[in-house]
């Protein structure tokens, strides 16, 4: 099984700050996917194939990365980007998600 | 368009089952798998498997193997998830959800709150 792990798990930022989450993989993946959670909700689909954003999502995120190293990029923070951010790979048939970034604004 | 409804949540004893229901709409159910995923309170998500409604075939994580049974009524358009032999660490928030044409996990069920307890 391949382990996710990102980093930082909690972070705040201020208002236009730039914030960049990592996800490292415990071996190589072809691409990484991440989901947007909100308290009570659902995760929503965000950022798949590693850099392509989900219908809706704003053009301040971005993803990016390759074999064990992925990050996922916000330009500068806004207030409703507030939420727990996950990073997902499928490979070798088995699926796993990070442990997620709890992101906060300042 | 694309809807999954999940059955309401389920207070059960330890050592008892619960079937969950996720029923399909707004598309072809058997054009595309159902994987469940299981959230702990306050935790990340881990993936239990999938089915393909046409066939039947499931695909299992192996932690998850020997505590849940996955099935489908195609009549109904109604996938289910059984979970046996429950604990407390069987207590989570459990999803279903599909992929979209391109975008892994593009569609979720609400999600269904199983707390184990006597």
């Amino acid at each position: 099984e391949i382990v996710l792990t990102q980093s930082p798990t909690t972070m705040a930022a201020s208002p236009g700050e730039k914030v960049t989450i990592t996800c490292r993989a415990s071996s190589s993946v072809s691409y990484m996917h991440w989901y947007q959670q909100k308290p009570g909700a659902s995760p929503k689909p965000w950022i798949y194939d590693t850099s392509k954003l989900a219908s809706g999502v704003p053009n301040r995120f971005s993803g990016s990365g390759s074999g064990t190293s992925y990050s996922l990029t916000i330009s500068s923070m806004e207030t409703e980007d507030t939420a727990t951010y996950y990073c997902q790979q499928w490979s070798s048939n088995s699926l796993t998600f990070g442990s997620g970034t709890k992101l906060e604004i300042k | 368009q694309v809807n999954l409804l999940q059955s309401g949540a389920a207070l059960v004893k330890p050592g008892a089952s619960v079937k969950l229901s996720c029923k399909a709409s707004g598309y072809t159910f058997t054009d595309y798998y159902i994987h469940w995923v299981k959230q702990s309170h306050g935790k990340s998500l881990e993936w239990i498997g999938y089915i393909n409604p046409n066939s039947g075939y499931t695909n299992y994580n192996e932690k998850f193997k020997s505590k849940a049974t996955l099935t489908v009524d195609k009549s109904t358009n109604t996938a289910y998830m059984e979970l046996s032999r429950l604990t407390s660490e069987d207590s989570a928030t459990y999803y279903c959800t599909r992929w979209g044409a391109a975008i892994p996990f593009a569609y979720w069920g609400q999600g269904t709150l199983v707390t184990v307890s006597s």
